[in-house]
């Protein structure tokens, strides 16, 4: 399997813009996770799924973010309108329930709001 | 809620033994796991413990565990300048989901 594949890598957008970020977890995995990263805050969730279902959205920080996972092997983030605050890492991860329940990451998007 | 927490900066001189150290509140965590982000990359998985285990050892890494206190802590013998990069602890709790540490910069001078 190829890992977690995150797209794109890198996006830079104009403020008021609609970004759309992609993930394909790895083949298997039930739950898939969306990680923010910066500088000041470190790493936070943001959501995650449960055999496509949202189980857990209060990491969402307003109602400009958004996502979905139509099917077991999909999800987007979506921002709309984004805004410069918004500038960071996003991580995707995925994982299986069982054995020791490790997140395997994808390499990330690095998104600049300007 | 949850809360992982690490110091933010570590800097050791190669060859030296580096420690980084974390602090959980759950009780209930079943698996602790440290991770390794390198500049550019995604986090990878360095190595995991059990809460029934003390310690667990993998050629230059230690995992110790003190369930009690909720202290974990990484050491790396040797260190050399390709382990610098941010370490994450994080504990596996209730739902599946990881709560991760704010991640710790170990920086290793030549």
């Amino acid at each position: 399997d190829a890992g977690v594949i995150q797209s794109p890598r890198h996006e830079v957008t104009e403020m008021g813009q609609e970004v759309t970020l992609r993930c394909k977890p790895i083949s298997g995995h039930d739950y898939l996770f969306w990680y923010r990263q910066t500088m000041m805050r470190g790493l936070e969730l943001l959501i995650y799924f449960n055999n496509n279902v949202p189980i857990d959205d209060s990491g969402m920080p307003e109602d400009r973010f958004s996502a979905k996972m139509p099917n077991a092997s999909f999800s987007t983030l979506k921002i709309q309108p984004s805004e410069p605050r918004d500038s960071a890492v996003y991580f995707c991860a995925s994982s299986y329930r069982g054995g020791n329940t490790e997140a395997f990451f994808g390499q990330g998007t690095r998104l600049t709001v300007v | 809620g949850e809360d992982v927490e690490q110091s933010l900066f570590l800097s050791v001189r190669e060859g030296d033994s580096s420690v980084i150290n974390c602090t959980y509140t759950d009780s209930s965590s079943t698996y602790l796991y440290w991770y390794k982000q390198e500049p550019g990359a995604g986090l990878q998985l360095l190595t995991y413990i059990f809460s029934n285990m003390d310690m667990k050892q993998d050629q230059r890494l230690t995992v110790l565990l003190n369930k009690k206190d909720k202290h974990l802590s990484l050491r790396i013998a040797d260190t050399q300048t390709g382990d610098s990069a941010i370490y994450f602890c994080a504990e596996r709790g209730a739902g599946n989901m990881l709560t991760f540490g704010g991640g710790t910069r170990l920086m290793v001078k030549p």
